[in-house]
């Protein structure tokens, strides 16, 4: 397809394990990001992973990716309330030319 | 902090009139992006742009819609003439080089009347 893809939303419960998943369009793209935004603020950027990688890990995060299946997944362990926010998938090919997601709703519930 | 700056944070205009956001890349940054969000959606490019030269505008508008990066001073996103359609939010990130990850500035939430 022509739009990298992700579900709209996600509810765990806070100690939970979340993760969203991300289907991108271009098995050229170098780059594959993950970002967070919370409401009212703009987009911070939580962490990346080159294509040549299977698996980058940091801290409670950790990425996925699956070149074959072109599908990208963050995983966030022991969720708490502070990461409900709208994370967003995007690729990148030349950099100057990043496509996103329509981002995935985290409902971390109590 | 010297984050990307965008300002301002909001900006009510009415129809007719014109929109310039301004956005002051991160210290040691020289490439710029504009991204435009509408209500529930993802990011969409806009322009990318390098000190006084336009790289990529294929996501602009052909009409109303002009950027630069000056040599001294912040990026101008500016819009000629807003209709309705225009209220969105408006980011501008920044790399440090091209093939460096792009950071974002809290957005310019721009609302027409």
């Amino acid at each position: 397809g022509e739009d990298v893809e992700q579900s709209l939303f996600l509810s765990v419960r806070e100690g939970d394990s979340s993760v969203i998943n991300c289907t991108y369009t271009d098995s050229s793209s170098t780059y594959l990001y993950w970002y967070k935004q919370e409401p009212g603020a703009g987009l911070q950027l939580l962490t990346y992973i080159f294509s040549n990688m299977d698996m980058k890990q940091d801290q409670r995060l950790t990425v996925l990716l699956n070149k074959k299946d072109k599908h990208l997944s963050l995983r966030i362990a022991d969720t708490q309330t502070g990461d409900s926010a709208i994370y967003f998938c995007a690729e990148s090919i030349n950099n100057n030319d990043m496509r996103f997601g329509a981002g995935t709703r985290l409902t971390v519930k109590p | 902090n010297a984050g990307v700056m965008q300002n301002p944070r909001h900006l009510v205009r009415r129809r007719g009139q014109e929109a310039r956001l301004r956005c002051s890349p991160m210290k040691g940054h020289s490439h710029v992006y504009w991204y435009r969000q509408l209500p529930e959606e993802g990011l969409k490019f806009m322009v990318y742009l390098q000190k006084e030269n336009i790289i990529d505008e294929s996501g602009m508008p052909k009409e109303r819609f002009s950027a630069e990066f000056p040599k001294e001073g912040p990026s101008i996103l500016r819009i000629q003439q807003v209709v309705r359609g225009d209220s969105a939010a408006y980011f501008c990130a920044s790399s440090q080089t091209e093939n460096q990850p792009q950071h974002f500035g809290d957005g310019t939430r721009l609302s027409i009347l």
